[in-house]
């Protein structure tokens, strides 16, 4: 199994308050990837990082921010949570190969 | 614009017997495809993947199947045993830019005993 680990796996915040999910690799992969996962949509990208400080947008990048100051651990903040930010998010890495291995994944509720 | 799709949300099975997953596509750009098998409360893994310039690949009791002139490919599980039943996604890898993976809306796939 790939080394990659997500905190918290839950979380219930209220609407307007921070949140910031860890994701932590030991592969020493280049690419980390935050999906969000919601019925209907399948796993959608939020950020990814293709090395220390160099990260980019992806499909729903709306109300997020991430940080990768390191090559193992890749934050994904949300600035003030709503409701429809409510879902299960997924950490990914992807090394040489063209597979990704994902996190176990923190279920965000926010109320 | 979902650019990978999968148009099936549930498939039932009886064990034993054959399960085909569709999925399709609208960027000629993709270059490889991945399906990934998920149990409730579990991450994605991965299962299975086919480079754009190959038709089949196989691994066991998985079978994927591409068409790049229909932009389609297809999963085949044979023969379907009742641990297969998860939710199934296909994915992409988009060979401009970062190399990401465009997903599915993902197939559940039930097999019964």
């Amino acid at each position: 199994d790939a080394g990659i680990t997500q905190s918290p796996r839950h979380k219930v915040t209220e609407t307007g308050t921070p949140v910031t999910l860890r994701c932590h690799q030991t592969e020493n992969h280049r690419y980390m990837y935050w999906y969000r996962q919601d019925p209907g949509h399948g796993l959608r990208l939020i950020h990814y990082s293709y090395g220390v400080k160099d990260t980019d947008k992806g499909e729903v990048s709306d109300g997020y921010s991430v940080s990768r100051s390191k090559t193992e651990d890749f934050l994904l903040t949300l600035e003030s949570a709503t409701s429809s930010q409510t879902s299960v998010y997924f950490c990914a890495i992807r090394g040489p190969g063209t597979e990704a291995f994902f996190g176990q994944g923190t279920r965000l509720t926010v109320v | 614009d979902q650019q990978v799709k999968q148009n099936s949300p549930s498939l039932s099975v009886q064990e034993g017997r054959i399960s085909i997953l569709n999925c399709d596509y609208t960027n000629s750009m993709f270059d490889y495809f991945l399906w990934y098998k998920k149990y409730p409360a579990e991450g994605p893994t991965f299962l299975i993947s086919i480079s754009s310039i190959k038709d089949k690949n196989e691994d066991g009791r998985f079978t994927v199947f591409l068409n790049k002139s229909a932009k389609h490919l297809s999963l085949h599980i044979v023969p379907s045993q009742p641990g297969d039943s998860a939710v199934y996604f296909c994915a992409a890898n988009d060979q401009t830019g970062a190399n990401n993976l465009f997903f599915g809306t993902g197939t559940r796939l039930t097999v019964i005993p």
